[in-house]
């Protein structure tokens, strides 16, 4: 399987504070995303990475990505209680996304 | 906005039951996906869809089929509800996704309790 695997599996930071997530995976991929789910919710998607880049932003996120390590990271910039939820990293490969465990990340004000 | 509507949020059956859990997309997406979630075990896909009347197993199968009669509709049948079938059951569609780069659009998910 490619299932990425997140670390670390919960993460506990104050407001203000930086967030980094990890995410290692298997195999070759086309492109590893970044999804967001709050308790009890559909997964809604952050960020796209593909293969040929090494770094990409959005607002207050920054994703890495690693191939000769298979891996990356996703760096939220100083986080808000909003930001509490799990993180879930997916690479995909011809018609599939495939998902990791998550991250969950709580925020205390 | 893509919209994905699972048309069940919480649905409490009894083993043995038949189970339909449905999902529409309006976004003309080719491609549509079932995954179930579990604590600890993150998501699985359990079967895909890349068009009309087309269907493919995904990691985890067993006890579960599909129907895909229109391309807006994808239908995810437990023929013989189980209790280890208790789960959140995720609906999501895209276009196509490797090479391509595009993302799924997911439902709000279907709590399904088997007991």
């Amino acid at each position: 399987s490619q299932q990425g695997e997140e670390d670390p599996q919960a993460l506990s930071i104050q407001e203000g504070e930086n967030a980094t997530m990890n995410c290692s995976y298997k195999t070759s991929i086309n492109n590893l995303q970044w999804y967001r789910q709050n308790s009890g919710r559909g997964l809604v998607h952050l960020i796209l990475i593909r293969s040929n880049e090494r770094e990409k932003h959005s607002g207050r996120l920054r994703v890495t990505l690693d191939t000769s390590k298979k891996s990356s990271s996703l760096l939220i910039t100083a986080s808000r209680a909003a930001d509490t939820a799990s993180y879930f990293c997916a690479t995909a490969l011809y018609s599939t996304l495939t998902f990791g465990k998550g991250t969950m990340l709580l925020v205390s004000p | 906005d893509v919209k994905v509507t699972q048309s069940s949020r919480y649905l409490v059956k009894r083993t043995g039951e038949k189970v339909f859990l449905e999902c529409v997309q309006d976004m003309d997406h080719e491609n549509m996906f079932w995954y179930r979630q579990d604590p600890g075990l993150g998501l699985r896909l359990i079967y895909f869809s890349y068009d009309v009347k087309m269907k493919e197993k995904g990691d985890i199968p067993e006890g579960y089929s599909v129907s895909r009669e229109k391309k807006e509709r994808f239908s995810l049948i437990l023929e013989s509800a189980s209790t280890n079938q208790t789960s959140m059951y995720l609906c999501a569609s895209s276009l196509s996704i490797g090479r391509s780069g595009n993302t799924i659009y997911f439902g709000e998910g279907s709590w399904l309790t088997v007991v």
